[in-house]
């Protein structure tokens, strides 16, 4: 049982760069999200989604790309990769009546 | 709008209780959560409370909601040193169907 898998775990990227994160789950979750975490600044909501073919936006969408093709994968797309966008994201899974979110192990983003 | 305020540092000594605060300002929440996180690794969910509950207890931790101040607190008994982490609280917005955390408390546990 693999829960929530996130790769890559470490990422580089140059200023203007492209990339995707890739978020798969095993649990068939309805819910999906993608967070990114500053220090002090807790958890940040970037997208959501409520099932395949259903996504929205959250508190800091700009700048990124979301798609929900299947249950089990939830991919961020950085369209033109910033220094603003250093960050490490968690991408998380809920089922639905379900009583927490299950989050992945992470990915740590620098852009130079 | 929602907003999750804890604060961010508390320090211990091994064997007492630890108590973190949080506060909240969503009314319509339905479940309040906290997590923890060590370092490097990602959010692993301690215990949750219904929001129609004042307390909840699980082996050491013990979970008080006052909702008529949205107040949340998490205890932690017999405080060890792999408690070392960063505790967040987080608010259910049904109505967004998202978590909205706080910045999270970083508890030391000192000998």
């Amino acid at each position: 049982n693999a829960g929530v898998t996130q790769t890559p775990k470490f990422q580089v990227l140059k200023t203007g760069q492209s990339m995707t994160l890739q978020c798969a789950q095993d649990m068939n979750h309805e819910y999906m999200s993608w967070y990114r975490q500053d220090p002090g600044m807790g958890l940040r909501l970037i997208h959501y989604s409520v099932g395949a073919g259903i996504t929205d936006q959250g508190e800091v969408p700009n700048g990124y790309n979301v798609s929900r093709s299947t249950t089990e994968d939830f991919p961020l797309r950085l369209l033109s990769a910033a220094p603003s966008q250093t960050s490490v994201y968690f991408c998380a899974s809920r089922g639905t009546g379900g009583y927490g979110y299950t989050f992945g192990s992470g990915t740590r983003l620098t852009v130079v | 709008g929602e907003d999750v305020e804890q604060s961010l540092f508390l320090s211990v000594r091994e064997g007492d209780s630890s108590v973190i605060n949080c506060t909240y300002t969503d009314s319509s929440s339905t479940y309040l959560y906290w997590y923890k996180q060590e370092p490097g690794a990602g959010l692993q969910l301690l215990t949750y409370i219904f929001s129609n509950m004042d307390m909840k207890q699980d082996q050491r931790l013990t979970v008080l909601l006052n909702k008529k101040d949205k107040h949340l607190s998490l205890r932690i008994a017999d405080t060890q040193t792999g408690d070392s982490a960063i505790y967040f609280c987080a608010e259910f917005s049904g109505g967004y169907n998202k978590l909205i955390f706080g910045a999270g408390t970083r508890l030391a546990v000192h000998p």
